[in-house]
């Protein structure tokens, strides 16, 4: 079975920029996550969809960040415009539906 | 917010020795869960815990759902090399089918010397 993919997997950009990340679930699974992990941090998460609904985006940046699950599977994080401390990694996970979560191997992006 | 102490912050320990992590809530959890993370790469589940005083096992790992439900523990016995990584502890609020966001702790960083 196939993992979470996400692309790219390294980001460079400097800041004010504009920058995506991508997201593809493992199939059959209606619950995707996307999580920022600073440098020493645990994971945070930023928001929850269910199929290509959302479930809890208390904690994303809404001024800056957004995000989108259409048709309810792929999904898209953007982040207009980047600021420095925005430099982490960025997770994608995604559960049957809020069991377990699978990670994907994350986007690190650096803002310069 | 919900915040998790989880400690300790690094552990430098020889090949065969055991280990022993936890993590503290201010506020209770209904689910406990452990994950390890290695370098670029994303967390992955270790061990869950559903239930208050539960104490649950996967090979050489053990961890406990603390009474409280404020806090557990993670031990690992027998280190090997591969057991090197970045340990997560998570706490969760939600029920085993109703779920709600992950609090992660900052991670305890395992170094195995051979």
């Amino acid at each position: 079975e196939a993992g979470v993919a996400q692309s790219p997997r390294y980001k460079i950009i400097e800041k004010r920029q504009s920058v995506a990340f991508w997201c593809n679930p493992i199939s059959g699974h209606a619950t995707l996550y996307w999580y920022q992990q600073i440098l020493g941090q645990g994971p945070k998460l930023l928001i929850q969809f269910q199929n290509n609904g959302v479930v809890d985006d208390s904690q994303l940046p809404k001024d800056r960040f957004s995000a989108e699950r259409l048709k309810g599977v792929d999904s898209t994080l953007k982040i207009q415009p980047a600021k420095l401390e925005d430099s982490a990694v960025y997770l994608c996970a995604s559960s049957y539906l809020v069991d377990t979560q699978y990670f994907g191997p994350g986007t690190r992006l650096t803002v310069l | 917010g919900q915040q998790l102490n989880q400690s300790p912050q690094s552990m430098f320990i020889q090949e065969g020795e055991d280990v022993s992590m936890n993590c503290t809530s201010s506020s209770i959890f209904n689910t406990w869960l452990w994950y390890k993370q290695d370098p670029g790469e994303g967390p992955v589940l270790l061990i869950a815990l559903y239930k208050a005083g539960e104490l649950t096992s996967n090979g050489r790992l053990t961890a406990q759902f603390g009474i409280t439900r404020k806090d557990s523990f993670l031990n690992i016995s027998a280190s090997i090399p591969s057991d090197v990584g970045i340990y997560f502890c998570a706490g969760q609020l939600g029920t085993r089918t109703s779920g709600s966001r992950l609090t992660f702790g900052e991670g305890t960083q395992l170094t195995v010397n051979p």
